[in-house]
C-alpha cells in the first residue's frame, strides 16, 4: 500500500522556537494532504488542508499564522509551528488520500512535539 | 470538527472473544471509515463503508452502517493479542476531510 512518512518522529524544543514537521508521500503524488493533532488519549482533530501550489485552508479555531503550512511539491507538505509554547505540545499526524476517487487515506506515523 | 461518538471508551476481552464497538455521528456522510492506532503510532486504515452500503466484511472485521440511526459498528471476531489498539471511526462528508470519533481502546488479554 501507499506510504506516508513524517520527519522528525520526535522533537523537543524550547518555548519560543519554531519547529518544522515534514510529511512526504513516498510512492504516490498527493495534491492534497491533511494535518491533524492529537492530545493524549483523545481523538484526532483536523487542523488544516494542505493544497499543492495554493494556500492551505484552516479549520475554525486554528491560527494560520501559528501553524504555517507549505505544500511545495506533489510529495511534500510541511507544518511549521511558530513560536511554540507548552500548550502546542501534541502528536501531529498528516494524511493523504491515495488517489482521486479513493476515499481511504494513508497516515504518517506522527510527530511527537514537546515544548519545554 | 469532531462529530463521531464511540462507545465503549474502553474494552477488555480475552483472546479468542469477539469485540464490538459502536460509533454514532451527527451529519450526513459519503462514507464511514474505521482506523486502528497502536499506541503512539499513526493510523492504519481498516475498512470503508459507503453510505449506500449496510454491511461489509474484511477478514475478521465486520462493519455495519445504519444511516437512519446515524450509527456504525465494528466487530472484530476471534480477537488476538495483536488487536490491542485504539479504534476510531471517521466520517467523510466531503473533500476527503475526515471527522474522527473519540475512539475505543481495546485490550486483548492473552
Amino acid at each position: 500500500g501507499a506510504v506516508v512518512s513524517q520527519h522528525p518522529s520526535r522533537v523537543i524544543c524550547k518555548s519560543g522556537t519554531s519547529v518544522k514537521i515534514e510529511c512526504r508521500s513516498l510512492d504516490f503524488q498527493a495534491t492534497t494532504m491533511f494535518w491533524y493533532r492529537q492530545f493524549p488519549k483523545q481523538s484526532l482533530m483536523l487542523m488544516a488542508t494542505s493544497n499543492e501550489g495554493s494556500k492551505a485552508t484552516y479549520e475554525q479555531g486554528v491560527e494560520k499564522d501559528k501553524f504555517l503550512i507549505n505544500h511545495a511539491s506533489l510529495t511534500l507538505s510541511t507544518l511549521t509551528v511558530t513560536s511554540a509554547h507548552p500548550e502546542d505540545s501534541s502528536f501531529y499526524i498528516c494524511s493523504a488520500p491515495w488517489r482521486e476517487g479513493r476515499n481511504e487515506q494513508f497516515f504518517g506515523p506522527g510527530t511527537r512535539l514537546t515544548v519545554l | 470538527s469532531q462529530q463521531g461518538e464511540e462507545d465503549p471508551q474502553a474494552l477488555s476481552i480475552q483472546e479468542g472473544e469477539n469485540a464490538t464497538m459502536n460509533c454514532s455521528y451527527k451529519t450526513s456522510i459519503n462514507n464511514l471509515q474505521w482506523y486502528r492506532q497502536n499506541s503512539g503510532r499513526g493510523l492504519v486504515h481498516l475498512i470503508l463503508i459507503r453510505s449506500n452500503e449496510r454491511e461489509k466484511h474484511s477478514g475478521r472485521l465486520r462493519v455495519t452502517l445504519d444511516t437512519s440511526k446515524k450509527s456504525s459498528s465494528l466487530l472484530i471476531t476471534a480477537s488476538r493479542a495483536a488487536d490491542t489498539a485504539s479504534y476510531f471511526c471517521a466520517t467523510d462528508a466531503r473533500d476527503y476531510k475526515l471527522s474522527f470519533g473519540a475512539g475505543t481502546t481495546v485490550t486483548v488479554r492473552a
